[in-house]
């Protein structure tokens, strides 16, 4: 167990629709990576929060975004969903190593 | 740009046999992280070792050992006595350089299949 916690596991929904995810750091740990892995595009960085600011952007797109607050928990929010946006979903967390969470698997029909 | 790559797409190796998988980098940085996880079939990504740039010795943690050889820019992970269970994708990372107070996100390999045989 990481330590990091993501809800919900598995997520189905259709084009067009918004959903999001939730992501608990491990206890103590300020900062919230979120990662994409798809069969296409591998493992790909989307953004950092850093204590409820946003630290970095990585493949991002505009109709995604997120935020940290003050509790450090984290969401992830992805908009007029398209069938390429089916991918698993990671959130990790840690003062050096990064421990990831189980990751939210999303299946847009 | 930082890069990963890992050329093995796949690889077999007896039980109880060791196995190499490949790693090389690409970074301009002096300081910069190195990472091994582990995906089995389930989907989670499961830490296995880190080395920092920085290290004098090479990591190792249990059967896990990275062996870095920072002149050539590898990063291998070495696994001793294979085991079924360590059948999974394998991806090699680096991070990124830091931002101030917080650490870097990581960039990944496209991942190594390892297949046990029993």
């Amino acid at each position: 167990d990481s330590g990091v916690t993501q809800t919900p596991k598995h997520l189905i929904t259709a084009t067009g629709q918004r959903v999001t995810l939730r992501c608990s750091p491990r206890s103590g740990d300020l900062s919230v990576y979120w990662y994409q892995q798809s069969l296409d595009q591998g493992l790909q960085f989307l953004i950092q929060y850093y204590n409820g600011e946003e630290r970095a952007k990585g493949n991002i797109l505009e109709r995604f975004s997120a935020q940290q607050f003050p509790d450090l928990h984290s969401e992830l929010n992805l908009s007029s969903l398209e069938l390429g946006d089916s991918a698993l979903y990671f959130c990790a967390s840690s003062p050096q190593e990064q421990f990831f969470g189980p990751g939210t698997r999303l299946t847009v029909l | 740009a930082q890069k990963i790559t890992q050329t093995q797409p796949g690889m077999f190796v007896q039980e109880k046999e060791a196995v190499t998988l490949d790693c090389t980098y690409d970074t301009s940085d002096q300081s910069y992280g190195l990472f091994w996880y582990k995906q089995p079939s389930s989907g989670e990504m499961i830490f296995l070792i880190y080395q920092g740039s920085y290290d004098e010795q090479n990591a190792t943690e249990g059967r896990y050992s990275l062996n870095f050889q920072k002149a050539r820019k590898s990063a291998n992970l070495v696994i001793s006595a294979s085991q079924l269970g360590d059948s999974a994708m394998y991806f090699c990372a680096m991070r990124e350089r830091n931002y101030g107070g917080s650490q870097g996100n990581l960039i990944f390999g496209k991942g190594t299949k390892l297949s046990v045989k029993p």
